[in-house]
């Protein structure tokens, strides 16, 4: 069975300054696709990134990007320039056959 | 362009009443996908479904199902409520025959709070 691990509860980061949040996961499938999720307090649920586990090279969105590596079974994503309003829970996210797997989730708090 | 809307988005049970939550898609999405949220638990499939038919289920007993109409809308009903059942649930739809495999981005709704005393 498919598993996803975010090991950081909790984590905060001064703003303007870089943050790393943790994500491993475990599946014996080949194809497959590793997202980031963030939820603000009391908003939607929304896309941060996305990465393509054929795909050698680490996804970048802006200030977001990831360091995927496939054989350590590892997704973690980076923050740059921290801002205030990526106060959020982020959560890493599996996608297999007709299911989506979500890890636990990290709170981070951007402080000024 | 309407997003994902769910309805109630508040709601209050006690024990052992039942509940039902709606989800309306993004207009042209055909998978939607439902979540429980609760603390410390992050987010727990619970099923998906792709033209009406449910292509994957999760590790729930029973008491929760679920269904979806030809206007890919969709339905979750949870039967029997216990306080363990307290959570945000979540829908999320998405675009493309394959549903919420591979590249298939999710788009949630705001969720419906239930709150079982």
């Amino acid at each position: 069975a498919q598993t996803v691990t975010q090991s950081q509860p909790e984590m905060s980061v001064q703003e303007a300054e870089t943050v790393t949040l943790s994500c491993t996961y475990d599946t014996s499938e080949n194809n497959y696709y590793l997202f980031w999720y963030k939820q603000p307090p009391s908003r939607q649920m929304i896309l941060v990134i996305r990465q393509e586990a054929y795909k050698q090279q680490n996804a970048t969105e802006n200030r977001f990007s990831v360091n995927f590596q496939k054989a350590a079974k590892s997704f973690s994503l980076k923050i740059s320039d921290s801002q205030l309003g990526d106060t959020a829970m982020y959560f890493c996210a599996f996608s297999g056959t007709y299911k989506y797997i979500f890890g636990t989730g990290t709170r981070l708090k951007v402080l000024a | 362009k309407a997003g994902v809307t769910q309805t109630p988005r508040y709601l209050i049970k006690t024990r052992g009443q039942q509940v039902t939550l709606s989800c309306s898609p993004i207009s042209g999405h055909r998978s939607v996908s439902w979540y429980q949220q609760t603390p410390g638990q992050g987010l727990q499939f619970l099923f998906e479904y792709f033209s009406e038919t449910q292509r994957n289920k999760g590790n729930f007993p029973g008491r929760f199902s679920g269904r979806q109409f030809s206007n890919s809308r969709s339905e979750m009903n949870v039967s029997t409520l216990e306080l363990g059942d307290s959570a945000l649930y979540l829908c999320a739809s998405s675009s493309g025959g394959g549903g919420i495999s591979g590249a298939n981005v999710l788009t949630f709704g705001a969720g419906s709070r239930l709150t079982v005393l």
